[in-house]
């Protein structure tokens, strides 16, 4: 257990719905990613938060949007869902300082739109 | 942009043999970082290496070593003494050091099968 916090774990949902996934950073950790990663794929850069703010924004689209709370969980909200978005969520943390910095990732949220 | 690209798919090694992994990276810059993460059939992505540009001795990790080749923006991962245990795809990933910039770009990944 990485200490970074994903729920649901798994959620299957029909096309045309809304979801939201939630990501809970360790105690004292700023940072929140989110990554998608599709069937035998890549991991793609959706977004990032520190501290409440965003920081970089990757491909994500225009029917995905993500926050960061003030008690600095995040959730990533997927609406208007196509087959095509059905994948595996990662939510991942920035840890280890300046000089030994890395990402730290949730277990996941699998994702599958029927 | 920068690009990371892993070029081998898959790779099979047989148990208690060396394997290396390949990654190349395409960047301007002079100073960032780079990753191996490891994904088990689990999906749990961990980190297995890690490496400063700015640092020429090759990090080690137990079994696991990298050789990085700044010229030729390259960074190879080496498993010694596979084991059971290793098989999972891994993921080669950059970071720049560059002040501003935060996202780590990942490259496609090398599914490895160890064979007993």
């Amino acid at each position: 257990d990485s200490g970074v916090t994903q729920t649901p774990k798994h959620l299957i949902t029909a096309t045309g719905q809304r979801v939201t996934l939630r990501c809970s950073p360790r105690s004292g950790d700023l940072s929140v990613y989110w990554y998608q990663q599709s069937l035998d794929q890549g991991l793609q850069f959706l977004i990032q938060y520190y501290n409440g703010e965003e920081r970089a924004k990757g491909n994500i689209l225009e029917r995905f949007s993500a926050q960061q709370f003030p008690d600095l969980h995040s959730e990533l909200n997927l609406s208007s869902l196509e087959l095509g978005d059905s994948a595996l969520y990662f939510c991942a943390s920035s840890v280890g300082g300046a000089l030994n910095e890395k990402l730290l990732f949730g277990s996941g949220t699998q994702l599958s739109v029927l | 942009a920068q690009t990371v690209t892993q070029s081998q798919p898959e790779m099979s090694v047989q148990e208690a043999e060396t394997v290396t992994l390949s990654c190349t990276y395409d960047t301007s810059e002079s100073d960032y970082y780079l990753f191996w993460y490891k994904q088990p059939p689990s999906r749990q992505m961990i980190l297995v290496i890690r490496q400063e540009a700015y640092k020429q001795q090759n990090a080690t990790e137990n079994r696991f070593s990298v050789n990085f080749q700044k010229a030729a923006k390259s960074f190879s991962l080496k498993i010694s003494d596979s084991q059971l245990g290793d098989a999972a795809m891994y993921f080669c990933a950059y970071r720049s050091a560059q002040s501003g910039t935060y996202k780590y770009i990942f490259g496609t990944g090398t599914r490895l099968k160890v064979l007993a």
